[in-house]
C-alpha cells in the first residue's frame, strides 16, 4: 500500500493568516502516461463527514472558495489556505487514488491562534 | 443534489455480520459513469478505504478485508449494500457510503465527491 504521511499533526493560525498543511506518499503518484498526479485533499469539519476539497492535487471542486490552493508533484504535496477564516476550522487528509486501495494521510487538525 | 444515507444495526456482535444499506436520492446507482463506495474511520486506524462497485456490478475490495468483504447494488431500489463477515472490536468505526467519480480505470480508483453522514458501527457483546 501507498502510505500518506502529513505534516503537521497539529496547526494553529491567526485569522487571516496562511495555513500550510503537507501530505508525502511513500511512492510517486505522478503518472507517466498522463502527466497527472493521482492526489486529492478533503475536509472535515467537527461533526460532518469529509469533504472533497482539491483533486489532480491542484484542480478544486465546484464551489470551493479560491483560498484554496494545492500543489506539489511526484511523492511531495502541500495544501494552502491563504487567508484562513473561522470556518476553516477542521482536519485534511490527503488521499492517493493512483493505486489499490487508494489511502490517506493521518490528517491535520487545523485550529485558530 | 445528489443524497447518501448510510441505514443498518448500530451494534453487531463479535463474530457476527455487519450489513449496512446506502440509500441514494437525487441520482442513481445505475449512473454509467460513476462508482458506489464504502469508507470507514475509526481512531486508531484513521480513514480507510473498503471498497467500491459500479453500476455493473464490478467490484474492487481493499485486499486486508477482501476475504469478509461483499459489496452489492440494488438498482430497484437506488441502494447499494455492504457485508462484512466475522467482524470483531476491530471493525468498530463510522462507516460512510460515498460516490466514486472514477480516475483510473486500470485499478478502479477515484475520489469521493459526495458522502452520507456516517453511521458509528460498535462491535461488541
Amino acid at each position: 500500500d501507498i502510505v500518506m504521511t502529513q505534516s503537521p499533526d497539529s496547526l494553529a493560525v491567526s485569522l487571516g493568516e496562511r495555513a500550510t498543511i503537507n501530505c508525502k506518499a511513500s511512492q510517486s503518484v505522478l503518472s507517466s502516461s498522463n502527466n497527472k498526479n493521482y492526489l486529492a485533499w478533503y475536509q472535515q469539519r467537527p461533526g460532518q463527514p469529509p469533504k472533497l476539497l482539491i483533486y489532480w492535487a491542484s484542480t478544486r471542486d465546484s464551489g470551493v472558495p479560491g483560498r484554496f490552493s494545492g500543489s506539489g508533484s511526484g511523492t511531495d504535496f502541500s495544501l494552502t489556505i491563504s487567508s484562513l477564516e473561522a470556518e476553516d476550522v477542521a482536519i485534511y487528509y490527503c488521499q492517493q487514488y493512483y493505486n489499490n486501495p487508494q489511502t490517506f494521510g493521518q490528517g491535520t487538525k487545523l485550529e485558530i491562534k | 443534489q445528489l443524497q447518501l444515507q448510510e441505514s443498518g444495526p448500530g451494534l453487531v456482535k463479535p463474530s457476527e455480520t455487519l450489513s449496512l444499506t446506502c440509500s441514494v436520492s437525487g441520482g442513481s446507482v445505475s449512473n454509467n459513469n460513476d462508482f458506489w463506495g464504502w469508507i470507514r474511520q475509526s481512531p486508531g486506524k484513521g480513514l480507510e478505504w473498503i471498497g467500491s462497485i459500479s453500476n455493473s456490478g464490478q467490484t474492487y475490495y481493499n485486499p486486508s478485508l477482501k476475504s469478509r468483504l461483499t459489496l452489492s447494488l440494488d438498482t430497484s431500489k437506488n441502494q447499494f449494500s455492504l457485508k462484512l463477515t466475522f467482524v470483531t472490536a476491530a471493525d468498530t468505526a463510522v462507516y460512510y457510503c460515498v460516490r466514486v467519480v472514477p480516475m483510473n480505470y486500470d485499478v478502479l480508483t477515484g475520489i469521493d465527491d459526495f458522502w452520507g453522514q456516517g453511521t458509528l458501527v460498535t462491535v461488541s457483546s
